[in-house]
């Protein structure tokens, strides 16, 4: 069965601080992918990655960086010396390719940072 | 820019009462969905659509329907709302399936009395 966990439920740190936020999945299938989604407190959520399970290479986009690993089922989100703007909810999600299934996606818990001034 | 509008951003109904959230997307998109999103729990997956007038049901569709009447409008209806369907309701649009990348809405926070 598909599953996605973030054990980290909350996490606060001071600004210009590093901080991993950890994603655990599991599924069945070779074919998958992996997202990231930020949901700042005005509540939409927002685009930050996508990832299929053939590309495990380590991406970098400005402060923020992921590490996928397969053999750990793993694919951590780094924010390299933080800001208050990146206080928000982030939400670790996985997708199998399903024909005709529109893409369904299997969403973490979600982790809430906290980033203090 | 995608653009997915949903129509309430809060909402109070009481309970008994017939509830539309609709949803717009003016990208063209053919699939459309439905979450709610509750503390602890993530967002979890009511229905989608993947074309017009076709629905399936997702994870948790008890209490729950939906219409799709035109491609850009995909519209969650709660027949008679009760006391646990207190939540936030998101909706989200994709291009297609080979894609996935799934765009939200800014939520409807739905109280039911």
């Amino acid at each position: 069965a598909q599953k996605v966990t973030q054990a980290q439920t909350e996490i606060s740190v001071v600004e210009k601080e590093d901080v991993t936020l950890d994603c655990v999945y599991e599924t069945r299938d070779t074919t998958y992918y992996l997202f990231w989604y930020k949901q700042p407190p005005s509540g939409e959520l927002v685009f930050l990655i996508r990832r299929n399970s053939f590309d495990e290479q380590n991406e970098i986009s400005g402060r923020y960086s992921w590490n996928f690993q397969k053999s750990t089922s793993s694919f951590n989100f780094t924010i390299t010396a933080s800001q208050v703007v990146d206080s928000a909810v982030y939400f670790c999600a996985l997708s199998e390719e399903r024909y005709n299934q529109g893409g369904k996606l299997i969403f973490g818990q979600g982790t809430e940072l906290s980033v203090k001034p | 820019d995608v653009k997915v509008t949903q129509s309430s951003r809060y909402l109070v109904k009481r309970t008994g009462e017939k509830v539309f959230l609709e949803c717009v997307q003016d990208m063209d998109h053919e699939n459309m969905f439905w979450y709610r999103q509750d503390p602890g729990l993530g967002l979890r997956l009511i229905y989608f659509s993947y074309d017009v007038k076709m629905k399936e049901k997702g994870d948790i569709p008890e209490g729950y329907s939906v219409s799709r009447e035109k491609k850009e409008r995909f519209s969650l209806i709660l027949e008679s709302a009760s006391t646990n369907q207190t939540s936030m309701y998101l909706c989200a649009s994709s291009p297609d399936p080979s894609t996935d990348t799934q765009y939200f809405g800014p939520g409807t926070r739905l109280t039911v009395l």
